[in-house]
């Protein structure tokens, strides 16, 4: 079975500042996809950014970031010149066979003014 | 375009009563999905269905039935209802593959 495992339940950080949260994962596939989602106060679940296990390069949407670590199975999300819309539940989440997604358990991002 | 809406936003029910989600999309997607959210545990995969007339069971089927007669819409059914039911539910769409999926308001539902 796939597991996706996040570390830290809560983090802070200071406006302007970078934050990193952490992402570890377990699978048997050598090909597969790695997603973190957003979800601010509204609720909504919003995709962050996507990575595709057989790309080397690490993905980037603007202040967004992935640290991408195949051999250890880690996939780190970095925002950069944080804000306070940032604030939110962040999902690490890994793609498994028919599309379905397995999710970790969130990080609480609180941004600071 | 609405995406993907659900139905009710927010509902209490007594232990031991039924009820039905609808989750609605007009993107034209053939996968649709129901998460239930529970703190410190994510979103979990309820059941699945990757087309009109069928369904799968996902991570935890058990206490839930669902159907999908048309392909814009996707129903989760409680029989009935218990309090470790008490959650938020998530429906999300996508096209199937590796792509992004589109995710409802959620229903908030709590079970006395």
């Amino acid at each position: 079975a796939q597991t996706v495992t996040q570390s830290q339940p809560e983090m802070s950080v200071q406006e302007a500042e970078t934050v990193t949260l952490s992402c570890t994962y377990d699978t048997s596939e050598n090909n597969y996809y790695l997603f973190w989602y957003k979800q601010p106060p509204s609720r909504q679940m919003i995709l962050v950014i996507r990575q595709e296990a057989y790309k080397q390069q690490n993905a980037t949407e603007n202040r967004f970031s992935v640290n991408f670590q195949k051999a250890a199975k880690s996939f780190s999300l970095k925002i950069s010149d944080s804000q306070l819309g940032d604030t939110a539940m962040y999902f690490c989440a890994q793609e498994t066979s028919g599309s379905r997604l397995t999710f970790g358990e969130g990080t609480q991002l609180t941004v600071n003014p | 375009n609405a995406g993907v809406t659900q139905t009710p936003k927010f509902r209490v029910l007594k232990t031991g009563q039924s009820m039905t989600l609808l989750c609605a999309q007009d993107m034209n997607h053939e996968y649709m999905y129901w998460y239930r959210q529970d703190p410190g545990m994510g979103l979990r995969l309820i059941h699945y269905s990757v087309g009109e007339g069928t369904t799968a069971k996902g991570e935890v089927p058990d206490g839930y039935n669902v159907s999908r007669l048309k392909k814009q819409n996707f129903l989760l059914g409680l029989e009935s209802a218990a309090p470790s039911q008490t959650s938020v539910y998530f429906c999300a769409t996508d096209l199937g593959g590796p792509y992004e999926q589109y995710f409802g308001p959620g229903t908030r539902l709590t079970v006395t």
